[in-house]
């Protein structure tokens, strides 16, 4: 059974670090991993998705790396900015979205 | 092109009423998903529908139900609603070329 889970599960850092948010998976038989931003009380925004034939993803400041062997994920975000706030979430298929619980990222002025 | 409707954005209904909530996804996506969020349980899903057939079905009691018209377009229905069932409705849409879920920004329906 596919289990996900994302650490830490809150983070909170001054504007303009570079910073990492892991993202693993129990079962290493995923066909892809996608990458999800939720503002408060919004939907979902997909940021990411990485085929599993693919070690990484970039758009803009965002790198998201893939190792299916170790069944982990990154979520690279590069000098981070206030607007960035927000929970992000990763996923991965398997007849449904299995999901993590996300990672509550505050990014102080 | 336009990305996956959902409507309405808030509702607020009466304990034993009952609600539908309309999901349109992505032209062409013939797959749509739904999940429950809440703060407590994070996102669970609920069913997903494929060229009007139910596909896959999560653990909801049979007050919930959906459905699938021939133009993908999708509604789930929740009757004889609980406070429980206070939460944000989010839909997804697929295509089965693999490159990934796309989500409405979900009804945030209240029970009282």
């Amino acid at each position: 059974k596919q289990e996900v889970t994302q650490i830490p599960a809150a983070l909170s850092v001054p504007e303009g670090e570079n910073l990492v948010l892991n993202c693993s998976f129990t079962d290493s038989a995923i066909y892809n991993l996608q990458w999800f931003r939720q503002d408060p009380g919004k939907g979902l925004t997909s940021l990411l998705l990485i085929q599993s034939s693919q070690r990484e993803q970039t758009s803009g400041r965002l790198n998201a790396s893939l190792d299916k062997s170790s069944g982990r994920s990154t979520l690279y975000i590069a000098a981070s900015q206030p607007g960035d706030s927000a929970t992000y979430l990763c996923a991965v298929p398997q007849r449904k979205l299995i999901w993590g619980l996300g990672t509550s990222l505050a990014v102080n002025p | 092109k336009a990305g996956v409707t959902q409507t309405p954005r808030y509702l607020i209904k009466t304990r034993g009423q009952q609600v539908t909530l309309s999901c349109s996804p992505i032209s062409g996506h013939r797959s749509v998903s739904w999940y429950q969020q809440t703060p407590g349980q994070g996102l669970q899903f609920l069913f997903e529908y494929f060229s009007e057939t139910q596909r896959n079905k999560g653990n909801f009691p049979g007050r919930f139900s959906g459905r699938q018209f021939s133009n993908s377009r999708s509604e789930m229905n929740v009757s004889t609603l609980e406070l429980g069932d206070s939460a944000l409705y989010l839909c997804a849409s697929s295509s089965p070329q693999g490159d990934g879920y796309t989500f409405g920004s979900g009804t945030r329906l209240t029970v009282v």
